[in-house]
């Protein structure tokens, strides 16, 4: 298995501009999990899913932010409009039991 | 929530020497996992140990849920051991702030 894919790895924006991030879990897990990692906040949870279905999306910031999972092999966080404060390392994750993190991608907003 | 502390934060050890990082949960959970964060940023995981004594190669680990905490032995440190280790509880993984491991040659 390839592990989870996070596409792109590296982004960089403008304040004010859409940002999408993808992620493919590995296949055969029922969850998915969307982290941020800041300096400031270390890791923490934005959102999770459970059979495609968002279960808590209590760590979401604010209304800019919003995630999908269409289907059970791909989910999307976006971020509209983005701003410097969102500039950060974005990870997805996704389980059966044990969680597997993929490799990230890196924010900057400008 | 639950609150997941650490300790060392920081520990700068020789090359082959051992070390002992320490995590501490403030409830009683059915999940805890040990991640390395290598220096380019991806986590590796080491462990997904609930509960028990787990070894793989020079790390081993032991979690003591009755107690809340879990310990991570590294052992015959290498310099490809440096990064940052968390320990992560929960389902929803809530993260340790970490210890920063360096290895020195």
């Amino acid at each position: 298995d390839a592990g989870v894919i996070q596409s792109p790895r590296h982004e960089v924006t403008e304040m004010g501009q859409e940002v999408t991030l993808r992620c493919k879990p590995i296949s055969g897990h029922n969850s998915l999990f969307w982290y941020r990692q800041t300096m400031m906040r270390g890791l923490e949870l934005l959102i999770y899913f459970n059979n495609n279905v968002p279960i808590d999306d209590s760590g979401m910031p604010e209304d800019r932010f919003s995630a999908k999972m269409p289907n059970a092999s791909f989910s999307t966080l976006k971020i509209q409009p983005s701003e410097p404060r969102d500039s950060a390392v974005y990870f997805c994750a996704s389980s059966h039991n044990e969680q597997f993190f993929g490799p990230g991608t890196r924010l900057t907003v400008l | 929530g639950i609150q997941v502390e650490q300790s060392p934060p920081d520990l700068i050890l020789q090359e082959g020497a051992n070390s002992t990082l320490r995590c501490n949960f403030s409830d009683s959970v059915n999940n805890l996992q040990w991640f390395h964060q290598n220096p380019w940023g991806q986590l590796i995981n080491l462990f997904y140990i609930p509960s028990g004594t787990k070894q793989n190669g020079r790390l081993s680990a032991t979690t003591v849920a009755t107690e809340r905490y879990s310990l991570l032995y590294i052992s015959s440190s290498q310099t490809t051991d440096s990064g940052v280790y968390f320990c992560a509880v929960g389902k929803k993984l809530t993260f340790g702030t970490g210890t920063r491991l360096t290895i020195i040659p």
